[in-house]
């Protein structure tokens, strides 16, 4: 069974850092692209950034290009999202999600964690 | 970039009722790279169909995509009381890929 779970959220203040991690298991997860997908509550959903299974490469929303780092561990199957300078509409949930193939156009999400809040407030 | 426009906003049905959801693209999605996810309060989206009109694993037959170029379509066939939820359409032919704003089908 796949299982994704988003770890690290919480809340800060504008101007200030974050890291997010995604546990994942029940799947090979080298052979996968992997991606952050952000939701205002009560709002849409934004894809922030993909990363291709072995982490050679990436892409990000124009709304987080320069800010945010996606990053992957394959040896401890583990996703992260560095979140630097940190804005108040940054405030979300970000979830983590699988990609159904392996690189960067891989867009279709087909497994999603449960998500953990960010917010961004003084 | 390809701007998704759904309608309508909200959708009021009865279960037992059919259900039609659209998804209108600025521009053509190139080989009907059309996704469509599930999302019920409190939980993630959870993807339905790919490619316009396969359904992902373990998706009832009730749920079924239709449509190509600029103009797609879900179908509902029959409403289950579990199936009221916000539903979003994902285009992955363009870059960057986008969503749609969603549509919220309520009970009637």
């Amino acid at each position: 069974e796949v299982q994704l779970v988003e770890s690290g959220g919480g809340l800060v203040q504008p101007g200030g850092s974050l890291r997010l991690s995604c546990a994942a298991s029940g799947f090979t997860f080298t052979n996968y692209a992997m991606n952050w997908v952000r939701q205002v509550p009560g709002k849409g959903l934004e894809r922030v950034s993909v990363i291709s299974g072995n982490g050679g490469g990436t892409d990000y929303a124009d709304s987080v290009k320069g800010r945010f780092t996606i990053s992957r561990d394959n040896s401890k199957n583990m996703l992260h999202l560095q979140m630097n300078s940190l804005r108040a509409e940054d405030t979300a949930v970000y979830y983590c999600a699988k990609s159904d193939c392996t690189n960067t156009g891989c867009h279709v999400m087909d497994y999603w964690g449960q998500g953990t809040l960010v917010t961004v407030s003084s | 970039e390809i701007v998704l426009t759904q309608s309508p906003g909200t959708l009021s049905l009865s279960p037992g009722e059919r259900a039609t959801l659209s998804c209108r693209a600025s521009q053509s999605v190139s080989n009907n790279y059309l996704a469509w996810y599930q999302q019920k309060p409190g939980q993630a989206p959870r993807l339905l169909i790919n490619g316009a009109s396969r359904r992902a694993t373990g998706i009832p037959d009730r749920f079924s995509g239709s449509g190509s170029g600029t103009d797609f379509t879900l179908t509902i066939s029959r409403l289950e009381p579990e199936d009221f939820a916000v539903y979003y359409c994902q285009q992955y032919g363009g870059s960057p890929q986008t969503f749609g704003q969603g549509t919220k089908l309520e009970i009637k």
